[in-house]
């Protein structure tokens, strides 16, 4: 399978934990982005990637948020002391642009934080 | 960046054509329409883009209004698997790349 890969799918937690996530985009894609889709609503922009340059983080991204994408290939997003609030779908895309227009998304990590 | 507007539900029988309209009265000249669609569980799928002429693929046909104020994506025979969160996105042209998405029209396609 050559499309966006996430892992882990699921995670539980508990409160104040801390939790990684991974990222491998699609081989030479050059942009990585991730978003978080709280039930019922659209994905939320968290950040984005020009390889291994992050350029935009969201307001939403606050400081217990950090993501990194060290080598301009795979990425990961890292939540210091999570919170209920936290609790999402965390969705990772990439793209080659300007080449492509259209973003190809991952099938997410569930986070659950009790 | 543009805010768009679309109707909350819809429902479509199977192998009909399904139309979902989108406002987008404040785009600029710059900004693409671009729709997105999430099936249950799976993170969004891209479908189609287009700035001002109709566009047409595989998966669906766009229809933009010569004021570019509104757009309708056609699905042309709907099936079960088209059941999903329709999403419509207006996207300046070269901008970061970064999508703002609303919550999208429900379609729901019935047998």
């Amino acid at each position: 399978d050559t499309g966006v890969s996430q892992d882990p799918r699921h995670k539980i937690t508990k409160r104040g934990q801390n939790v990684t996530f991974r990222c491998d985009p699609i081989s030479e894609h050059n942009r990585l982005y991730w978003y978080r889709q709280t039930l019922g609503q659209g994905p939320e922009f968290l950040t984005y990637f020009q390889n291994e340059a992050q350029l935009e983080k969201s307001r939403l991204l606050s400081d217990r948020f950090s993501a990194e994408r060290p080598k301009g290939s795979f990425s990961t997003l890292e939540i210091q002391r999570t919170e209920q609030g936290d609790s999402a779908m965390y969705l990772c895309a990439s793209s080659l642009e300007p080449r492509y227009n259209e973003q190809f998304f991952g099938p997410g990590t569930r986070l659950t934080v009790l | 960046d543009a805010k768009t507007t679309q109707p909350t539900s819809m429902d479509c029988a199977e192998g009909r054509a399904a139309n979902l309209p989108c406002n987008h009265s404040t785009i600029s000249g710059n900004e693409y329409v671009y729709w997105y669609r999430q099936i249950h569980s799976q993170g969004p799928q891209y479908i189609i883009h287009g700035l001002k002429n109709n566009e047409t693929n595989e998966m669906a046909s766009l229809i933009i209004t010569e004021d570019r104020k509104s757009s309708t994506l056609i699905l042309p025979h709907a099936t079960l698997r088209d059941t999903a969160v329709y999403y419509c996105i207006v996207r300046p042209r070269g901008n970061t790349g970064k999508l703002i998405f609303g919550q999208g029209t429900t379609l729901q396609v019935k047998p």
